[in-house]
């Protein structure tokens, strides 16, 4: 069964460093995702993305924060200059795109751990 | 914000039907009922979604009540793999995810 394939799966980096994590999303999928959970705490929405362009944002996602679908296969999440609050699992998710796209599940990642020394 | 709400958690014996609820009294009419799970710290795993109809799939059944103000997801044989934290979540096109119900499967 196809998968979302995120890498790393655990990143290190020194705060005030920029990031960029990677994801593949499932090949017929044209809506993406990107969501974030700090340990022990709720999985949080971050940004969707179609056509190219952001549909929306979370209040989480200031100017630190951009996407890009670098070429046909790729998602990327960049994060500028790192704050330690950063710190979280970061989890990609994807979903097709058909008639009917509203009632279409999104299938996740199994994410990045994002560590901020 | 996530417009759910679930119990923080529940036991089931393996087995037995795990059977989960969830209130979404502000549902809006074009928007579904999702149910995932999350083991560890894994990727949040699909489980089943419905609009007002009831729903079954290999893993799993979902009953939403004829007002669509509340679901039920309903693991028929649980086992101790089923230990996980699920989420209900009611979405259009994001999801905002709430604290969801740590399900413990107990041998």
């Amino acid at each position: 069964e196809p998968e979302v394939t995120q890498t790393p799966s655990h990143q290190v980096t020194q705060m005030g460093q920029e990031v960029i994590l990677r994801c593949v999303p499932i090949s017929n999928h044209l809506y993406f995702y990107w969501y974030r959970q700090i340990l022990g705490q709720k999985v949080e929405f971050l940004v969707s993305f179609y056509n190219n362009e952001i549909s929306e944002k979370s209040e989480i996602f200031d100017d630190q924060f951009s996407v890009e679908r670098p070429d046909g296969s790729n998602f990327t999440l960049k994060i500028r200059s790192t704050k330690l609050e950063d710190s979280a699992m970061y989890f990609c998710a994807s979903k097709v795109s058909t008639g009917g796209f509203v009632n279409q599940p999104q299938h996740f990642g199994d994410g990045t751990r994002l560590s901020i020394l | 914000d996530a417009k759910t709400t679930q119990p923080p958690s529940m036991d089931c014996a393996e087995g037995r039907a795990a059977n989960l609820p969830c209130n979404h009294s502000t549902i809006s009419g074009n928007e579904y009922v999702y149910w995932y799970r999350q083991i560890h710290s894994q990727g949040p795993q699909y489980i089943i979604h419905g609009l007002k109809n009831n729903e079954t799939n290999e893993m799993a059944s979902l009953i939403i009540t004829e007002d669509r103000k509340s679901s039920t997801l309903i693991l028929p044989h649980a086992t101790l793999r089923d230990t996980a934290v699920y989420y209900c979540i009611v979405s259009g096109n994001q999801f905002y995810f709430g604290t969801g119900t740590s399900l413990t499967v107990i041998p």
